[in-house]
């Protein structure tokens, strides 16, 4: 079955730490994985897509198809960055499933 | 990316209305999506809205319940039917555009069933 997870409901750090929100998939085939972002009272947005491989706001996602992860990253946390986090997979008929989300804190 | 306007933003309905949740894209898209957000939860997959056919749903959603229209290429309804407290929750829409294969959202409709 085509499958998001995220272990983690609530991730609390301080500010200036590193941030690392795990995902894990199961998909046979290549995956195409997003993480999405959803700050209080907000529309949900595209944080990252692995086939760009940007960087937005500081986070980076990496596909590692061995483990079956597309984390999310970030070196130095900031308080503007508390909020939902999603991973999220198109699995074969095109449609986008969610994970069960983690919330990020991010302490002063 | 695509653009997303959906409407209304929140409501408060008594039990046994129904509302029609409306969206509309500002470009043409391959496909749309309806998703439901309950409290505190991640988002489920209710159907994808077919243009110019009927819609398909997930497990545990049905027509005569949540009935999807798409009319063209651009625009979407939902509508929640026969309403009780537990449909109580916010409805959003999605769509992938054909251009770069990404998925947009509308802001979504909060509803209270009352």
């Amino acid at each position: 079955a085509q499958r998001v997870t995220q272990p983690e409901k609530l991730l609390s750090v301080f500010k200036g730490a590193p941030v690392e929100l795990k995902c894990n998939y199961s998909y046979s085939g290549s995956p195409e994985l997003f993480w999405y972002v959803q700050y209080s009272r907000q529309r949900l947005q595209l944080l990252l897509r692995h086939i760009s491989r940007e960087s937005i706001k500081g986070f980076t996602a990496d596909l590692n198809k061995g483990e079956t992860s597309f984390h999310l990253k970030k070196p130095f946390a900031q308080e503007e960055d508390s909020a939902m986090y999603y991973c999220a997979l198109v699995d074969s008929s095109y449609k986008l499933i969610f994970g069960s989300g983690t919330r990020l804190l991010v302490r002063p | 990316s695509a653009v997303i306007s959906q409407k209304p933003s929140r409501d408060i309905c008594q039990r046994g209305t129904s509302l029609t949740i409306q969206c509309q894209v500002d470009s043409q898209v391959t496909m749309m999506f309806w998703y439901r957000q309950q409290p505190g939860q991640s988002l489920t997959l209710i159907a994808t809205a077919n243009q110019g056919s009927e819609a398909t749903y997930e497990s545990g959603f049905v027509i005569d319940k949540f009935p999807i229209s798409r009319p063209n290429l651009t625009f979407s309804t939902l509508t929640v039917s026969n309403m009780s407290p537990e449909d109580s929750s916010i409805y959003l829409c999605s769509a992938r555009s054909g251009r770069d294969y990404g998925y947009t959202f509308g802001s979504g409709t909060r509803l209270t069933v009352v």
